[in-house]
């Protein structure tokens, strides 16, 4: 079955400590990005990348990091997290490096306190 | 940089009613337009995407949307709406030609569909 995968699910964490956000897809698309959203915001992209070892900035990227090892894999770090990061986050992927957000990510539910 | 504003944030329909949401943007050159469907507790949804070509766009699940390039509009319609449409709806865009990756997103509108 086509998906995106993160993990975890949810998460409760403490200001300045450390947390990896994985999401992983099995489609073999080229393209990757983080949201998160907020009440209100709508989504907001954090990062992106377009293929291997290539990813940007989107539009909220202060406090985060990402990477792009292996096609399959974009992980989400969050090196110190801070309160105003609680949020939910969503990974996505597109076949192609130009096309939508095709397939979400059941979304992370974290909280930093 | 672009914005994209959904005016109506939550629409009460009774089933059978015909549905339409706005969406408007702001960005003067050609852009791709978007919207999306995010059910309760679920994950986002592409509905139905518009890159050019005839202005109304057919998508899933009987949704259809028509961009007025004169209003910078892209609203979302559907002739008889049913109880499981309840869920929340984006309208995105992405400017073309700009080398520029992101979708801006509306705020969401949650329709509320009753029985």
């Amino acid at each position: 079955e086509a998906q995106v995968t993160q993990n975890p699910r949810y998460l409760i964490t403490v200001t300045g400590k450390k947390l990896t956000v994985t999401c992983s897809q099995n489609m073999n698309h080229e393209y990757m990005s983080w949201y998160r959203q907020d009440p209100g915001l709508g989504l907001r992209q954090i990062y992106y990348s377009m293929n291997v070892e290539v990813t940007d900035k989107g539009d909220v990227p202060e406090g985060y990091k990402v990477s792009r090892k292996e096609k399959r894999n974009f992980p989400l770090i969050l090196e110190s997290p801070s309160p105003n990061q609680t949020s939910l986050y969503f990974c996505a992927s597109s076949p192609g490096q130009w096309d939508p957000e095709a397939f979400f990510g059941q979304g992370t539910r974290l909280t930093v306190v | 940089a672009q914005s994209v504003s959904q005016h109506n944030h939550h629409v009460i329909l009774s089933e059978a009613a015909s549905l339409e949401l706005g969406c408007n943007y702001s960005y003067g050159g050609t852009v791709n337009l978007f919207w999306y469907v995010q059910y309760p507790g679920q994950h986002l949804q592409l509905l139905l995407k518009y890159f050019s070509g005839d202005p109304l766009v057919k998508g899933i699940k009987g949704f259809e949307a028509e961009f007025i390039k004169s209003k910078f509009s892209f609203n979302l319609r559907k002739p008889s709406v049913q109880w499981s449409d309840t869920a929340e709806y984006f309208c995105a865009v992405n400017p073309q030609g700009t080398g520029r990756r992101a979708l801006t997103f509306g705020s969401g509108t949650r329709l509320q569909v009753q029985p």
